[in-house]
């Protein structure tokens, strides 16, 4: 079972540059989420999905975009890559069947760096 | 909005003792859960435990335990037996019943000293 997998697990961009991070996870969970980890803020929730075709703005969405045309992939897009946008991102997933385990599972992260 | 306080930047504990990390969290629901991620310097989120509001009794999963006060909104894990592998970021995190994402605090750093 391969879980939350997230690609890549390094990139380096130019400043103006667009990219997308890929997420895919295997265990047919409804909700996704990108999140963003910096030093000494935790992470932060960037945009969430609670199912194919529905998507929602977390606390930092600018400069970010996603889509959810499947249940299993839930990419994530910088429209025009900034300096500020450094971090390391993470992916999440998780069912929202309170009989199940209601953790979030997470794919290994993306360190991008913003040049 | 949910928020969720680690007011501790940092701790360190000798192996083979105890730490207690703290967290508190504001929320006016009464159903909700409460977790507990490592994440080692591999980068890897990793759960330790995990604590649904409904139930009473403190989880527990072999070294790592909660106290669990919900009307002080507070949910401190307690290492035991600390070991070197256990020194990590760790994160409490808050989530409502129903569609809604995580909230995490803002961690807390582990060091363990041989």
């Amino acid at each position: 079972n391969a879980g939350v997998t997230q690609t890549p697990k390094f990139q380096v961009l130019k400043t103006g540059q667009s990219m997308t991070l890929q997420c895919a996870q295997d265990m047919n969970h409804e909700y996704m989420s990108w999140y963003r980890q910096d030093p000494g803020m935790g992470l932060r929730l960037i945009h969430y999905s609670v199912g194919a075709g529905i998507t929602d703005q977390g606390e930092v969405p600018n400069g970010y975009n996603v889509s959810r045309s499947t249940t299993e992939d839930f990419p994530l897009r910088l429209l025009s890559a900034a300096p500020s946008q450094t971090s390391v991102y993470f992916c999440a997933s998780s069912s929202r069947n309170r009989d199940m385990n209601t953790e979030a599972f997470f794919g290994q992260g993306t360190r991008l760096t913003v040049v | 909005a949910q928020t969720v306080t680690q007011s501790q930047p940092e701790m360190s504990v000798q192996e083979a003792e105890t730490v207690t990390l703290s967290c508190t969290y504001d929320t006016s629901e009464s159903d909700y859960y409460l977790f507990w991620y490592k994440q080692p310097p591999s980068r890897q989120m990793i759960l330790v435990i995990r604590q649904e509001a409904y139930k009473q009794q403190n989880a527990t999963e072999n070294r790592f335990s909660v106290n669990f006060q919900k009307a002080a909104k507070s949910f401190s894990l307690k290492i035991s037996d600390s070991q070197l592998g256990d020194a990590a970021m760790y994160f409490c995190a808050y989530r409502r019943t129903g569609n809604t994402p995580l909230v995490f605090g803002k961690g807390t750093r582990l060091s363990v000293i041989a």
